[in-house]
């Protein structure tokens, strides 16, 4: 039983440019939340998506923008990165978006910006 | 803005000895939850408590969430290398996707 699988593991990209991200959620999961955490911090949500809507959103600018397929799998989109958005990016699934189903990580993709 | 404090931030002790790690705020939350993360790796829940007054134990650990539904503790007995670690408490209030996360408290345990 796969758990969630997160793409690239590491990347580099400079200011200015654009950044996709992956997420493949835990099978039997439908929805899918993003989480970035900076260096020393706790993670902050992002967004939430839930039958390729996006439900929640967080304190988080335009530049961050997000997509989920039908196969429940969901990508990051960021633009115009900055150097302050180097971070962990942590995508994390659950079964329904509104229910108490505990949050089921993955190792995450670390963007380094410069 | 909901936000979450842990304290200490940092924390160095050798193998046997307890410990205990506090997560406030001046928020009420419907539930909190504890976990831990490796290097590397992304966060794995250890529990999650919702009722005030709420005390659960794994093992060596024990949790408790506060009367008031405003703040967390993580108590370890006899810690062991494997306990390294950064601590981190969450809240839910409102669905349990939005989870606002602490500070964090990394914890490094040595022989």
């Amino acid at each position: 039983d796969a758990g969630v699988t997160q793409s690239p593991t590491h990347l580099i990209k400079t200011r200015g440019q654009q950044v996709t991200l992956r997420c493949s959620p835990k099978s039997g999961h439908d929805t899918v939340s993003w989480y970035q955490q900076a260096l020393g911090q706790g993670p902050q949500f992002i967004f939430q998506y839930y039958e390729e809507e996006e439900r929640q959103r967080g304190n988080f600018p335009d530049r961050f923008s997000g997509h989920q397929f039908p196969n429940y799998s969901s990508e990051l989109n960021v633009n115009a990165l900055l150097l302050g958005d180097s971070a962990l990016y942590l995508c994390a699934s659950s079964f329904g978006p509104g229910t108490n189903s505990p949050l089921h990580f993955g190792n995450g993709t670390r963007l380094t910006v410069t | 803005t909901q936000l979450l404090e842990q304290s200490p931030q940092f924390l160095s002790i050798q193998e046997g000895e307890n410990l205990t790690v506090y997560c406030n705020s001046s928020s009420v939350f419907s539930s909190l939850q504890w976990y831990r993360q490796e290097p590397g790796e992304g966060p794995v829940l250890l529990v999650t408590v919702v009722t005030g007054g709420e005390v659960k134990k794994l093992k060596r650990l024990t949790f408790q969430f506060g009367d008031a539904r405003k703040d967390s503790s993580l108590h370890i007995t006899a810690a062991q290398p494997g306990d390294t670690g950064l601590y981190l408490c969450a809240g839910e209030s409102g669905t349990a996707s939005k989870l606002t996360f602490g500070t964090g408290t990394r914890l490094q345990v040595t022989l």
